[in-house]
C-alpha cells in the first residue's frame, strides 16, 4: 500500500522569500513521486517528477524537490516566491501496487501556498 | 505536447437529468484514462480507471450505475453522471497516460465544474 502526507494544509510566505512545501510518503515498491500545481478552477499542471534517477529534481518555474529515501520525504522548494506561485500544490506517489503491477496514483491532501506582497 | 481537454468546462443541470463529460487526449493516444472528483478545498479522489476497449475499474464506494464511463477510442473517454442530484455537484477532472509512454505519468485535463440544481 502507498500513502502520501502533506504536512501543511497552508503555507504563507512573503514575495521574494523561500518556499518549502513538505511531503512524506510510504510505498512498498520503488515509487515515482510527483508535484503538481493547481490554480483556482483549473486542472493540474506537472511541476516535476522523480523516478529513481537524480535525487534532486528540477522542475518548471524555478521549483525543485529532493528525494530522501532515509526520511521518506520529497519536499518541494523554491528560492524566491512570486505572487503567481499562489496556488494549491499536490504531492503524488505512484508505484506498481495496482492490479497486475499497474501504477495507480495516490494524492496528498494538498497545500495551499499564500504569497504576500 | 501531451495536452488533455475536457468538455464542457462548466455545466449546470436540473436534478434528475444526465450529464456527459468528455475527456480527450489531443496530441497523443491514451490507453488509460483516469476520472477524479474534487470537492471544494479538498484533494482529488480517484473514481475510476478507464482502459480503452474494456470496462472501467471503479474505486470502492463509487457507484458504477451512476457514473458511467466509456473509453471507446484511444483519444476519448466519457463520464456520464446519470440522474444527477445536488450532491453530485463537484469539480470533475480527467487524466490520461500516453500509450507506450512512462506508465507512472499522467497528464490532466482542465476540469469540468458540474452544478446540479
Amino acid at each position: 500500500a502507498q500513502s502520501v502526507t502533506q504536512l501543511d494544509s497552508h503555507v504563507s510566505v512573503s514575495e521574494g522569500t523561500p518556499v518549502l512545501l513538505r511531503c512524506n510518503y510510504s510505498s512498498s515498491y520503488s515509487p515515482s513521486l510527483f508535484w503538481y500545481v493547481q490554480h483556482p478552477n483549473k486542472g493540474l499542471q506537472l511541476l516535476l517528477k522523480y523516478t529513481s534517477a537524480a535525487t534532486l529534481v528540477k522542475g518548471i518555474n524555478g521549483f525543485e524537490a529532493e528525494f530522501k529515501k532515509s526520511e521518506t520525504s520529497f519536499h518541494l522548494t523554491k528560492p524566491s516566491a512570486h505572487m503567481s506561485d499562489a496556488a494549491e500544490y499536490f504531492c503524488v506517489v505512484s508505484d506498481q501496487g495496482g492490479s497486475g503491477g499497474s501504477y495507480i496514483p495516490t494524492f496528498g491532501r494538498g497545500t495551499s501556498l499564500i504569497v504576500h506582497p | 505536447g501531451a495536452v488533455v481537454s475536457q468538455h464542457p468546462s462548466r455545466v449546470i443541470c436540473k436534478s434528475g437529468t444526465s450529464v456527459k463529460i468528455e475527456c480527450r487526449s489531443l496530441d497523443f493516444q491514451a490507453t488509460t484514462m483516469f476520472w477524479y472528483r474534487q470537492f471544494p478545498k479538498k484533494s482529488l479522489m480517484l473514481m475510476a480507471t478507464s482502459n480503452e476497449g474494456s470496462k472501467a475499474t471503479y474505486e470502492q464506494g463509487v457507484e458504477k450505475d451512476k457514473f458511467l464511463i466509456n473509453h471507446a477510442s484511444l483519444t476519448l473517454s466519457t463520464l456520464t453522471v446519470t440522474s444527477a442530484h445536488p450532491e453530485d455537484s463537484s469539480f470533475y477532472i480527467c487524466s490520461a497516460r500516453v500509450a507506450g509512454g512512462p506508465p507512472d505519468t499522467q497528464y490532466f485535463g482542465p476540469g469540468t465544474r458540474l452544478t446540479v440544481l
